[in-house]
């Protein structure tokens, strides 16, 4: 499976929109981007997934650049719950999928 | 369905001894995994398996074993237990084959090896 690179921490102020950047520039053409996150020490939390269209649901919003190198998640309107980890993974689909490997995910405080 | 479902939530053990983590699912998902979760770091592959019958080793497998006899169970054992397995354990699960191949994990387990 294809590595992702994130930033360690990012900082939001509540309400606005936070942004999450991952780099994936050797994903490959039957891997899906996957976003996870983390609250405290819970589990893994699902957001969202995509392969090359951009995706929306309830939760956020994934960008996925033309060339599938690099995508961004978007939470609209962040509030303090929104604090957590961030994890970017990429991943194929089916009988292929083989491992999920996560890395150390980007750290996101949303303050007040 | 209660999902993904792990016991103990928490654990001492000395080192040297051995136990077996459980993880079982309601899901009827093909995929399960065990992930480790050191503090402050983000989690690591030890083993997964796609299918009853089939595992295969992650990132970190040494200290550790699986199987996958049926598709609902899938235990970790630590057959001597070494002060670097202290960790926060996930199990996850995810179905194959299908559209919304997500990831859901367990609660963890919480290991201390003294």
């Amino acid at each position: 499976d294809a590595k992702t690179t994130q930033p360690t921490s990012m900082d939001c102020a509540e309400g606005r929109a936070a942004n999450l950047p991952c780099n994936h520039s050797t994903i490959s053409g039957n891997e899906y981007v996957y976003w996870y996150r983390q609250i405290h020490s819970q589990g893994p939390q699902y957001i969202i997934h995509g392969l090359k269209n951009n995706e929306t649901n309830e939760m956020a919003s994934l960008i996925i650049t033309e060339d599938r190198k690099s995508s961004t998640l978007i939470l609209p309107h962040a509030t303090l719950r929104d604090t957590a980890v961030y994890y970017c993974i990429v991943s194929p689909l089916g009988t292929n999928a083989g491992k999920s490997t996560f890395g150390d995910g980007t750290t996101l405080t949303v303050k007040p | 369905n209660a999902g993904v479902t792990q016991t103990p939530k928490f654990q001492v053990l000395k080192t040297g001894q051995s136990m077996t983590l459980q993880c079982a699912q309601d899901m009827n998902h093909e995929y399960m995994s065990w992930y480790r979760q050191d503090p402050g770091m983000g989690l690591r592959l030890i083993h997964y398996s796609v299918g009853a019958g089939i595992t295969d080793q992650g990132e970190v497998p040494n200290g550790y074993n699986v199987s996958r006899s049926t598709t609902e169970d899938f235990p970790l054992r630590l057959l001597s237990a070494a002060p670097s397995q202290t960790s926060v354990y996930f199990c996850a699960s995810r179905p194959m084959g299908r559209l919304n191949e997500k990831l859901f994990f367990g609660s963890g387990t919480q290991l201390s090896v003294l």
